[in-house]
């Protein structure tokens, strides 16, 4: 029963390069997002997806770009890697909008970035 | 748009000892509530929420939140900690779309 599964765990970048984090889940969810966790500032939103082929910006969408190609995968791309960038990235799932009640986010465990 | 202020950043407390966390939000409409807790080294996990109905909700292990719409407070309590609460806890809101807004977060630290 693995939910949601991010990698990698840990990755140390220098600054212009590019990566893509991975965040698959199991559960046919339709709702995935990725968020940053910064010190004194809590989960910030970065990008979110409402299906399969369709990604919408968060709060912080500067800098990251993603994909949705497959409905239990959402990629999160830095193209060229900045300092401001490092942080713990999560990725979480959901199968209902909040509204409905049901709604849960099932987390993934994190991806910790380091850029210099 | 919906903010939320947690308003201690860390918070040490002795084994037994109650302890109360405090998170006010702002919002223009009809909000949903969140309680998340997140252990060391790991994602976060639901802790309770409040969507309608009663504005006493409780979790399994023994926290509760009092939504008060008049002072747009959602605080959590616990009447005897534990070691194993140590963690970090975050208040969230929604205002009935997909996206939740978090708070800066409280650090629990129990203390034998």
């Amino acid at each position: 029963n693995a939910g949601v599964t991010q990698t990698p765990k840990f990755r140390v970048l220098k600054t212009g390069q590019s990566m893509t984090l991975l965040c698959a889940q199991d559960m046919n969810h339709e709702y995935m997002y990725w968020y940053r966790q910064d010190p004194g500032m809590g989960l910030r939103l970065i990008h979110y997806s409402v299906g399969e082929g369709t990604t919408a910006k968060g709060e912080v969408p500067d800098g990251y770009n993603v994909s949705r190609l497959k409905k239990q995968n959402f990629l999160l791309g830095l193209e060229s890697a900045a300092p401001s960038q490092t942080s713990v990235y999560f990725c979480a799932s959901s199968n209902t909008q909040v509204a409905s009640g049901a709604n849960v986010l099932t987390f993934g465990a994190g991806s910790r970035l380091t850029v210099l | 748009a919906q903010s939320v202020t947690q308003l201690d950043s860390q918070v040490p407390v002795f084994e037994e000892a109650p302890v109360e966390l405090r998170c006010n939000y702002s919002s223009s409409v009809s909000v949903y509530l969140f309680w998340y807790v997140q252990y060391p080294n790991q994602g976060l996990q639901l802790l309770l929420k409040y969507l309608s109905g009663s504005t006493l909700v409780e979790s399994i292990n023994g926290f509760e939140a009092e939504f008060n719409k008049s002072q747009t407070s959602f605080h959590l309590r616990k009447p005897s900690v534990h070691i194993s609460d140590t963690a970090e806890y975050f208040c969230a809101v929604t205002s009935n779309d997909y996206k939740l807004s978090f708070g800066a977060g409280t650090t629990v630290t129990v203390r034998a």
